[in-house]
């Protein structure tokens, strides 16, 4: 079954460095998204992406924050300069189409920033 | 502000019964729905979508939405022990891409 691979599973980092983040979405998706998890907190949208540029972005998704499809099949997510308030589950997801579809999520980078 | 309701538990349900849950969301021009299982430090998994008011079924899992009561239900038949997760509702606002989550609710089933 496809499924949405996510590298690397764990990543520490020192505060102020910077960390990518890389997804394979499924190979015929072309919606791809970023959400982080906090501990013990809610999944919080961070961008949409399709045709190679953002289509959507929430209020945390600032300017330390960026994304980019290098190639046909890496989604990467970039934090410039992390805080520890960064430390969070960042999870990839895709969907086929746009619209009111259903998203099929990674299993999860889990960020520490120390 | 999109905001997305569920009662955080946990909720404890005797194996065999029937687990209910809960979930109200504030826009209401959402169109569609969604409910998510997370396991404890595991990525949230589909379990269901919605789309129109009344219920769909699929296997053990149905899924309720009344839009007029922005209101989104999850009941699992026969619950087992492998159903003990955390189940996020999840919506699709209008003019909107990504997600809004709930908390999720906690959900102990009980041997």
């Amino acid at each position: 079954e496809p499924e949405v691979t996510q590298t690397p599973s764990h990543q520490v980092t020192q505060m102020g460095q910077e960390v990518i983040l890389r997804c394979v979405p499924i190979s015929n998706h072309l919606y791809f998204y970023w959400y982080r998890q906090i501990l013990g907190q809610k999944v919080e949208f961070l961008v949409s992406f399709y045709n190679n540029e953002i289509s959507e972005k929430s209020e945390i998704f600032d300017d330390q924050f960026s994304v980019e499809r290098p190639d046909g099949s890496n989604f990467t997510l970039k934090i410039r300069s992390t805080k520890l308030e960064d430390s969070a589950m960042y999870f990839c997801a895709s969907k086929l189409v746009g619209g009111e579809t259903e998203a099929f999520f990674g299993q999860g980078t889990r960020l520490t920033v120390v | 502000q999109k905001e997305v309701e569920q009662n955080s538990g946990p909720l404890s349900v005797p194996e065999g019964a029937i687990a209910s849950l809960n979930c109200t969301y504030s826009d209401r021009g959402s169109q569609s729905f969604f409910w998510y299982r997370q396991y404890s430090g595991k990525s949230p998994e589909l379990i269901m979508f919605i789309y129109s008011n009344g219920d769909k079924e699929d296997g053990r899992f149905t899924a309720q939405l009344n839009k007029a009561s922005q209101y989104v239900s999850l009941l699992i038949r026969d619950s087992q022990p492998s159903d003990s997760a955390t189940y996020l509702c999840a919506v699709n606002p209008p003019v909107a891409d990504g997600l809004t989550f709930g908390k999720g609710t906690h959900l102990i089933i009980q041997p």
